[in-house]
């Protein structure tokens, strides 16, 4: 079955501490995205890849930081300067660019920093 | 910039009642639109979609209009059931760069 995948599904990790969250797809989709999620805020997105090796900078950039080497990998590293990291972090998909097409989401990544 | 602008929640419904979860927007162009749904725990999953002005998208009971001449695209269930219960997300693509924006959500609680 197609889909996208997010492991692990909880994660626990020291302040100070880098972490990389994974998502793989394998629908062939050219866009993939990171989002964060906090209790009633919605969602906020952090990065966006539109294709292999490019990526933009979302409205919450800061702290993160992303790599696009292969189509199917778009990993999320939360890295120490990031003040609040502690939230549910949700990757998602998409065919392309047009703008009618929807985002296929992964089961998210809830990140717990102490 | 574009935004999506949703009901508050929680809403709190008895099984079989009528369901309205409202949503307008702001967006340059003629964007499409979007509704998701997150269970509990869960990622987002698409419900429903419309992408011009006066399309009406359906799914599992569920329906909204795309009305551009109110920039709305509420959402409507005629008998909701426990199983409904859940957070739902508006959301607009104005095309271009790929961004959509997102509503804060609504969560809807469906009590038998």
């Amino acid at each position: 079955d197609g889909g996208i995948t997010q492991s692990p599904k909880y994660l626990f990790r020291k302040e100070g501490q880098n972490v990389t969250l994974s998502c793989e797809q394998n629908l062939n989709h050219d866009a993939m995205y990171w989002y964060r999620q906090d209790p009633g805020q919605g969602l906020r997105l952090i990065y966006y890849s539109q294709i292999v090796n490019d990526f933009q900078k979302g409205d919450i950039a800061e702290g993160y930081s992303v790599s696009r080497e292969k189509k199917e990998s778009f990993p999320l590293t939360v890295t120490s300067a990031q003040k609040n990291p502690t939230a549910f972090y949700l990757c998602a998909s998409s065919i392309g660019a047009s703008g009618v097409y929807e985002q296929y989401f992964g089961p998210g990544t809830r990140l717990t920093v102490t | 910039g574009d935004s999506v602008t949703q009901m508050e929640g929680p809403v709190t419904l008895s099984e079989e009642a009528f369901l309205t979860i409202n949503c307008t927007y702001t967006a340059t162009g003629y964007p499409s639109l979007f509704w998701y749904v997150q269970y509990p725990g869960e990622g987002l999953q698409l419900l429903l979609k419309a992408t011009k002005a006066d399309d009406k998208g359906s799914n599992k009971g569920f329906e909204a209009t795309y009305r551009k001449e109110t920039t709305s695209f509420h959402l409507e269930k005629g008998s909701v059931q426990v199983s409904d219960s859940a957070v739902y997300f508006c959301a607009l693509d104005s095309g271009g760069y790929q961004k959509v924006t997102f509503g804060t959500g609504t969560k809807l609680q469906v009590i038998p």
